[in-house]
């Protein structure tokens, strides 16, 4: 079965901060790798994805994560922290072929002025 | 394009009664997924449509919840007794077909239940 596995469900950063959300996973299989945002009361959005292309896949809002096997994992990173980054954050994990997904425990990001 | 429909938003109910949650898909999506996400967790996956058949519903309590597609677009499910445990967002997702290539699943805005 695939799985990942995030620590720390709670993570502080002060704005202007580099945002580093850790994500591993387990796998038999090469897996396809997601990380979303939920903001409050919303439903999820997808920051970026791993499909066996670029180890580093750029996403949305300044947001990247670089796939790397040999550490198995998948960690999400941004440079400068914005208010507006304020959200809950979940990694993920699929198989090829489905789009079902398997998700971490997420992370709730607070960003301090 | 119009995203993914969910209703109601909230939802509060007694124990052992019924609920019913309804998802209109993005259109011309061919899959449809239901995930229940409880409150500090992330969301797990109760079952997964392709057009009007169950590809996978492994995670489902059977016993208690039960959902279908109607002429594989919108979907409804249930759950019949509630359980305090059931409380939780529920959400509904759909994506094209996922065997081709750089498909994503997009997501409604859930459904929270409260289970009192």
């Amino acid at each position: 079965a695939q799985s990942v596995t995030q620590l720390g469900s709670h993570v502080s950063v002060s704005e202007g901060a580099l945002v580093l959300l850790r994500c591993n996973y387990s796998s038999s299989v090469p897996p396809y790798l997601f990380w979303y945002v939920q903001y409050p009361n919303q439903g999820l959005q997808l920051l970026l994805k791993y499909t066996s292309a670029a180890t580093l896949v750029k996403g949305i809002n300044g947001f990247e994560a670089e796939f790397k096997k040999s550490e198995t994992s998948f960690h999400l990173t941004k440079p400068s922290a914005h208010m507006s980054d304020a959200a809950e954050y979940f990694c993920a994990v699929s198989g090829h072929g489905n789009n079902r997904l398997a998700f971490g425990k997420g992370n709730q990001v607070v960003v301090i002025p | 394009e119009a995203g993914v429909a969910q209703s109601p938003r909230y939802k509060i109910i007694e124990k052992r009664q019924s609920v019913a949650f309804w998802c209109n898909p993005i259109s011309g999506h061919a899959t449809l997924y239901w995930y229940q996400q409880i409150l500090g967790q992330g969301p797990k996956l109760l079952i997964q449509f392709q057009n009007n058949g169950v590809v996978d519903d492994s995670q489902l309590p059977k016993d208690r919840f039960s959902a279908e597609r109607l002429k594989g677009v919108d979907s409804t499910l249930k759950i019949q007794p509630a359980k305090l445990e059931d409380s939780a967002v529920y959400l509904c997702a759909s994506s094209l077909d996922p065997g081709q290539m750089n498909t994503e699943a997009f997501f409604g805005q859930g459904t929270r239940l409260t289970v009192v």
